[in-house]
């Protein structure tokens, strides 16, 4: 069974650093996607990028490129969103799921984590 | 605002059939497979349609979708209360070298 286990709530200050993580299972870890995708509160899906584990060929939204870093490491079948510097703008709910690959990037998400809340608040 | 334009919300009664755009440009709908995501309130998104028009296992045949030159459309027969839930279009697009993925701001679906 393919699973996504995003780590739990975090409550942070602005200005702190933080990394998220979202554990795959029940498949091939390094020959999907994982994407990274923000819904702030009471509004849609915002997709913020993708990591290909097998090679780490990482995509970025055009929007947020720079303001987040995604990794992953293969051996723990683990993908990692992180901010090296929150601001109160980054309060969000953050989605992982697994992309199905093209040539250039996804066909689509097929299984999602449940969600890592993340507030930023002083 | 976003790459993809859906309308914010829909609604019918029970039983009766709705359906949702999405409208795209050349870049991303034009040329590239559509997937449609269901929200239902509190919930992580589910795929719902995927290469425009076709249901992973256990999604019901009452939701369908299909495309059309830069746009596409999910529609849903025999509504039900509980396919009250927002709904996301979503494509590649190729427009940039590394190319990005792009949701619609999604439509609200409301069952009277």
């Amino acid at each position: 069974e393919v699973q996504l286990v995003q780590s739990g709530a975090e409550m942070k200050k602005p200005g702190e650093s933080l990394k998220i993580s979202c554990k795959g299972s029940g498949y091939s870890f390094s020959t999907y996607w994982i994407g990274w995708v923000r819904q702030m509160p009471g509004k849609g899906l915002e997709w913020m990028g993708i990591i290909y584990p097998g090679d780490s060929d990482t995509k970025y939204s055009p929007s947020l490129q720079g303001q987040v870093t995604i990794s992953a490491d293969k051996s723990t079948t683990t993908a990692y969103l992180q901010w090296s510097s929150l601001r109160a703008s980054d309060t969000a709910m953050y989605y992982c799921a697994r992309g199905i690959p093209m040539i250039r990037g996804v066909f689509y998400f097929d299984y999602w984590g449940r969600g890592t809340l993340v507030t930023v608040s002083s | 605002q976003s790459v993809l334009t859906q309308p914010p919300s829909v609604s019918a009664a029970p039983g009766q059939k709705v359906t949702i755009s999405c409208s795209g440009s050349s870049s991303n709908i034009g040329n590239n497979y559509v997937s449609w995501y269901q929200q239902l309130p509190g919930t992580a998104p589910k795929l719902l349609i995927y290469d425009n028009h076709k249901r992973p296992s256990g999604i019901p045949d009452r939701f369908s979708g299909s495309k059309s030159g830069t746009s596409a459309t999910l529609g849903i027969t025999g509504l039900q209360t509980g396919d009250e839930a927002d709904y996301y279009c979503g494509t590649w697009d190729g427009s940039l070298s590394a190319g990005f993925w792009v949701f619609g701001g999604g439509t609200k679906l409301t069952v009277l």
